[in-house]
């Protein structure tokens, strides 16, 4: 199926370890993101990557690393988790239109994973 | 920053009503979007509006894209039990925002069979 998939969907871990949360699309687009979503379901961006290369990074903490191996990759690594990091992080792709008057083209976001941290 | 505000933040309706709920932004954008969340999965797009002026239709759903650009709405007709879920405007300024989206808060609606 053509789609944004991320893994684990659920996560629970405990304050102080570290986590990796992995997005991959088969859509063909060049650009990736993640997302947070909070608990009063307010979706934020935090990172975008075009073509493996840091675009976007919206004044996340250092612990958060994302890491692009390939356009269809981005994975996200988490150290030292918070209690405020539970949340639910989205992957999200597009293809990037430049210039002229292409049109934008929405994102296609995975299913989410759910992060507790206890 | 940009910041969108949804309105209303939730709805409770009866099945075969009309629905309809808008987002204003503090700035222009060049894209306004409409997404919906379903329990445990991502938003999926509903509508994309490209143009100021544009009125666009997706089956029982419609939305606008405001003239003056900071403003958008959508509205669903006679409404049915699986249009339950978050419903999400969301903009994009354009330029080299390279797909930044700025989301509202989100409406949920709930529908009564």
């Amino acid at each position: 199926d053509t789609a944004v998939s991320q893994t684990p969907k659920y996560l629970v871990t405990q304050m102080g370890n570290d986590k990796s949360i992995k997005c991959e699309q088969n859509l063909g687009h060049d650009t990736m993101y993640w997302y947070k979503q909070d608990s009063k379901k307010f979706l934020k961006i935090m990172f975008s990557y075009n073509n493996k290369e840091l675009i976007i990074n919206e004044t996340v903490p250092n612990r958060f690393s994302p890491k692009s191996p390939d356009k269809a990759h981005l994975n996200l690594h988490i150290n030292s988790l918070e209690l405020g990091d539970s949340a639910v992080y989205f992957c999200a792709s597009s293809q990037t239109n430049r210039g002229g008057n292409l049109k934008f083209s929405p994102l296609h976001f995975g299913n989410g994973t759910r992060l507790t941290v206890t | 920053g940009q910041q969108l505000n949804q309105s209303p933040q939730s709805m409770f309706i009866q099945e075969g009503e009309d629905v309809s709920m808008n987002c204003t932004s503090s700035s222009i954008f060049n894209t306004w979007l409409w997404y919906k969340q379903d329990p445990g999965e991502g938003p999926v797009l509903l509508i994309a509006l490209y143009k100021a002026g544009e009125l666009t239709s997706n089956g029982r759903l419609t939305a606008q894209f405001g003239i003056t650009r900071k403003d958008s709405f959508l509205n669903i007709s006679a409404s049915i039990p699986s249009d339950v879920g978050i419903y999400f405007c969301a903009g994009n300024a354009g330029g080299t925002s390279y797909g930044k989206l700025t989301f509202g808060q989100g409406t949920i609606l709930t529908v009564h069979p």
